[in-house]
């Protein structure tokens, strides 16, 4: 069974600081692996999809990276604003039908 | 949103009585999931569908049953719940209405929380 490992589980920084959350998985024949974001109370919002073919993936101040061989991936936020104050989830899957493994998650609190 | 959308979005009800929760989506994607959501625990898949009629079991589907007569609804069913079952439920479609191809993104709704006295 994959397991899913965030870490820090949670991390307080100043505004305009970057981010680096790091994601690890037991099973490295991943398919996919998918980085979401969740606000307390709320849904989960989808921030990037890396394919296993992939080595990163950006959308705007979003990077994620991904080494399969080592288990690994990595999300990293440039020049960190109070909106991202949420909890990051990283979730890969090992099959074509997109069933997930979730880990924890990451709170991370951005101080203005 | 992906046109994804959950009823109710809040129910209490007693231990022992059937429950039906509601996942509906306006954009005709194949895949429909269930997950449930628990501190401590993360999000954990439930039950998972590939079109109508099509559903399989996930990592936690034991008393749990779920049904998909129409692409656009999964409904998931807590056939006699429990106090363990009270939960946050979440539904998701994946962005694709054809084979799976590997690059689909996954986007959930809102949830429902589930309180079984």
């Amino acid at each position: 069974k994959q397991e899913v490992t965030q870490i820090p589980a949670a991390l307080s920084v100043p505004e305009g600081e970057n981010l680096v959350l790091n994601c690890s998985f037991t099973d490295s024949a991943i398919y996919n692996l998918q980085w979401f974001r969740q606000d307390p109370g709320k849904g989960l919002t989808s921030l990037l999809l890396i394919q296993s073919s992939q080595r990163e993936q950006t959308s705007g101040r979003l990077n994620a990276s991904l080494d399969k061989s080592s288990g690994r991936s990595t999300l990293y936020i440039a020049a960190s604003q109070p909106g991202d104050s949420a909890t990051y989830l990283c979730a890969p899957s090992t099959d074509s039908w997109g069933k997930f493994q979730f880990g924890a998650g990451t709170q991370v609190v951005v101080t203005p | 949103d992906a046109g994804i959308t959950q009823s109710p979005r809040h129910k209490v009800t007693e231990t022992g009585t059937p429950v039906t929760l509601r996942c509906h989506q306006t954009e005709n994607h194949r895949y429909m999931y269930w997950y449930r959501q628990d501190p401590g625990h993360g999000l954990r898949l439930i039950h998972y569908s590939y079109g109508v009629k099509d559903t399989d079991k996930g990592e936690v589907s034991d008393g749990y049953s779920v049904s998909r007569s129409k692409t656009e609804d999964f409904l998931l069913t807590l056939e006699s719940a429990t106090s363990s079952q009270t939960s946050v439920y979440f539904c998701a479609i994946r962005a694709t209405s054809g084979m799976p191809p590997e690059g689909n993104e996954q986007f959930f709704g809102p949830g429902t929380r589930l309180t079984v006295l």
